[in-house]
């Protein structure tokens, strides 16, 4: 059973840094994409960033330079570093599996940690 | 690049259909057949529906079709039932290795 479990959230001050990570186990981690997509309270869903099997990443607009995604695949683990935290990054961060042969589709969801920026 | 365009709620009654759009531009919706939808219910993560437009994962049922007609992709529940009830949001990819999410529909089962 594919499982993804998100830990590392938490309160930080505007301008600080949080570092998630996500546990992957079912699956053979290595051989996927994988994916982080937050959720603001009441709001819609934003992709956020995604690191390849190859190791490639991509940012979206509203974190490139801030956030840094990374992998470890011996430990099955997911990363993001998020540095140079704003109020508008408060959100549930989920990690999610790359579904079929492009990234751009996630079939598995962990059940999301919570960052709150705020003084 | 600005979210895809979802109307906030959706609703009908049991056994009946109901057609939630979404529309972007030339660049992402329109420009890929790379459209994906997400049921999400309260609390809940979200799961995967549809995708490259018009297909269905293994287990969700053909209740659940997509389409795509220019820039504007649409999610057509047929024969709702009381468990559709959820928030339904899309996505494209837009090129540039960029992917954008619709603001999200609430579907009421009435």
């Amino acid at each position: 059973e594919v499982q993804l479990v998100e830990s590392g959230g938490g309160l930080v001050q505007p301008g600080g840094s949080l570092r998630l990570s996500c546990a992957a186990s079912g699956f053979t981690f290595i051989n996927y994409a994988m994916n982080w997509v937050r959720q603001a309270p009441g709001k819609g869903l934003e992709w956020v960033s995604t690191i390849t099997s190859a190791g490639n990443t991509y940012y979206a607009d509203s974190v490139r330079g801030r956030f840094t995604i990374s992998r470890d695949n011996s430990k099955n683990t997911l990363f993001l570093q998020m540095n140079s935290l704003r109020a508008e990054d408060t959100a549930v961060y989920y990690c999610a599996k790359r579904y079929g042969s492009v990234w751009y589709y996630f079939d598995y969801w962990g059940q999301g940690t919570l960052v709150t920026v705020s003084s | 690049q600005s979210a895809l365009t979802q109307p906030p709620s959706a609703s009908g009654s049991p056994g009946q259909s109901v057609t939630i759009s979404c529309t972007g531009t030339s660049s992402d919706v329109g420009g890929y057949d790379y459209v994906s939808w997400y049921q999400q219910h309260p609390g809940k993560a979200p799961k995967l529906m549809i995708y490259d437009v018009s297909k269905r994962p293994s287990g969700v049922p053909d209740r659940f079709s997509g389409s795509k007609s220019g820039n504007t992709a649409s999610l057509t529940v047929s024969g709702l039932q009381v468990e559709d009830e959820a928030d339904y949001y899309c996505s494209s990819y837009a090129g540039s290795n960029n992917l954008l999410f619709g603001g999200g529909t609430k579907l009421t089962v009435l």
